[in-house]
């Protein structure tokens, strides 16, 4: 079945350079997430798009982390300058709009800054 | 500040034995709640939710209970099966806003066989 998709898998970089990370939902499905979860931590939400707008980015820790979702489909998150501190896995879920539909995740992307 | 805690990193059950997963949360914006599980190198997976009208929620062998003056609710899985073996997170979002969930840390369910 089509479900969330995240590419890479995988990713080790060096400090200082900068990251894509792409994701691509679940068809029709209006509202994407993005969470990300450092080592031994939960889940920490990142932002939220509801088609093409992100209304709440309350969770980007810093101007370096951006995201952008066009079509109403695929999104990418863009970590600039890249810390060790970044180094996590970045998780994507999408949902149908309405108060309780699940969302249901990708795979993620394991991100390692070196 | 953690607004949703899971204080047992890791738990070990016998096979057929119920296994109970607790979950506190701080926020009393908090109405819905639900547990996700996951597997290694996977995305988590929904298992079960409850709404704050209610105070237990069943799905097979999987029971959520909400105690909201506790703030307070857990997940029993009986029987538990090692199948079972995964992290569990408990989750909680607030009605008002993008219904973005506020994570646990997580709580490692190992089934012995």
């Amino acid at each position: 079945g089509a479900g969330v998709s995240q590419s890479p898998s995988n990713k080790v970089t060096e400090k200082g350079k900068d990251v894509e990370l792409r994701c691509d939902p679940i068809s029709g499905h209006t509202a994407l997430y993005w969470y990300r979860q450092r080592l031994g931590q939960g889940l920490e939400f990142l932002i939220y798009f509801q088609g093409n707008s992100a209304p709440d980015k309350s969770g980007l820790p810093s101007d370096r982390f951006s995201a952008e979702r066009t079509g109403e489909s695929v999104s990418t998150l863009t970590i600039q300058r890249t810390q060790q501190e970044d180094s996590a896995v970045y998780l994507c879920a999408s949902s149908s709009s309405g108060r309780y539909n699940e969302q249901f995740f990708g795979p993620g992307t394991r991100l390692t800054v070196l | 500040d953690q607004q949703v805690k899971q204080n047992s990193p890791s738990l070990s059950v016998q096979e057929g034995r119920i296994s109970i997963l607790n979950c506190d949360y701080t926020n009393s914006m908090f109405d819905y709640f639900l547990w996700y599980k996951k597997y290694p190198a996977e995305g988590p997976t929904f298992l079960i939710s409850i709404s704050s009208i209610k105070d237990k929620n069943e799905d097979g062998r999987f029971t959520v209970f909400l105690n909201k003056s506790a703030k307070h609710l857990s997940l029993h899985i009986v029987p538990s099966q090692p199948g079972d073996s995964a992290v569990y997170f408990c989750a909680a979002s607030e009605a008002s806003g993008t219904y973005k969930y506020i994570f646990g840390t997580g709580t490692r369910l190992k089934v012995l066989a």
